[in-house]
């Protein structure tokens, strides 16, 4: 068990819908990450918040938006949703910002 | 951040060590090797890591040449819970980007009895 808290496990939607995925970090921790996985771009990093503020982008889409709130946790909207959003989200946290993350268990996403 | 190559696939006996190459043959003096691994679906697990010196914990040593060009994790007696697909990571050190991971597509480990 890492620490980190992901919820929904699983989530099955429509196209053209939003969801909003949570994470919890590690007791502790200030800074969270999200990432994506899916069967044909492996894990890719998203966006990263430190203590509320963001701090790096990656390859995330102007559909997707996140933040992380005062108590440190940390939500992912995906709105507009397309067949190909289908994929694991993993949430990851860390001490500060060069510390090794941790990861959750991730939340399966499927577009009906 | 430097890009890693490693084996597509290992095969392990269990209870004998493993060992993990990857090469990071443009790796910069700031930059550090990490090592992850992710155990079907499940979220990545943090293993090691290191700058320049060889690194042990609980679970792995990381061995890291002197050039620093490349690296070798080795999981001293593996078990079948070992099967993963293990990610060598060359991430750089402070910076405004350091704090995300790039994953490549990793080595798939199979430990078979």
């Amino acid at each position: 068990d890492s620490g980190v808290t992901q919820t929904p496990k699983h989530l099955i939607t429509a196209t053209g819908q939003r969801v909003t995925l949570r994470c919890s970090p590690r007791s502790g921790d200030l800074s969270v990450y999200w990432y994506q996985q899916s069967l044909d771009q492996g894990l890719q990093f998203l966006i990263q918040y430190y203590n509320g503020e963001e701090r790096a982008k990656g390859n995330i889409l102007e559909r997707f938006s996140a933040q992380q709130f005062p108590d440190l946790h940390s939500e992912l909207n995906l709105s507009s949703l397309e067949l190909g959003d289908s994929a694991l989200y993993f949430c990851a946290s860390s001490v500060d910002e060069g510390q090794p993350q941790h990861f959750g268990d991730g939340t399966r996403l499927s577009i009906l | 951040d430097a890009k890693t190559t490693q084996p597509t696939s290992m095969d392990c006996a269990e209870g004998r060590a493993a060992n993990l190459p990857c090469n990071h043959s443009t790796i910069s003096g700031n930059e550090y090797v990490y090592w992850y691994r992710q155990i079907h679906s499940q979220g990545p697990q943090y293993i090691i890591h290191g700058l320049k010196n060889n690194e042990t914990n609980e679970m792995a040593s990381l061995i890291i040449t002197e050039d620093r060009k490349s690296s070798t994790l080795i999981l001293p007696h593996a078990t079948l819970r070992d099967t993963a697909v293990y990610y060598c990571i060359v991430r750089v050190g402070r910076t405004s980007s350091w704090g995300k991971l790039q994953f490549g597509a990793g080595t798939q480990v199979v430990v078979t009895p």
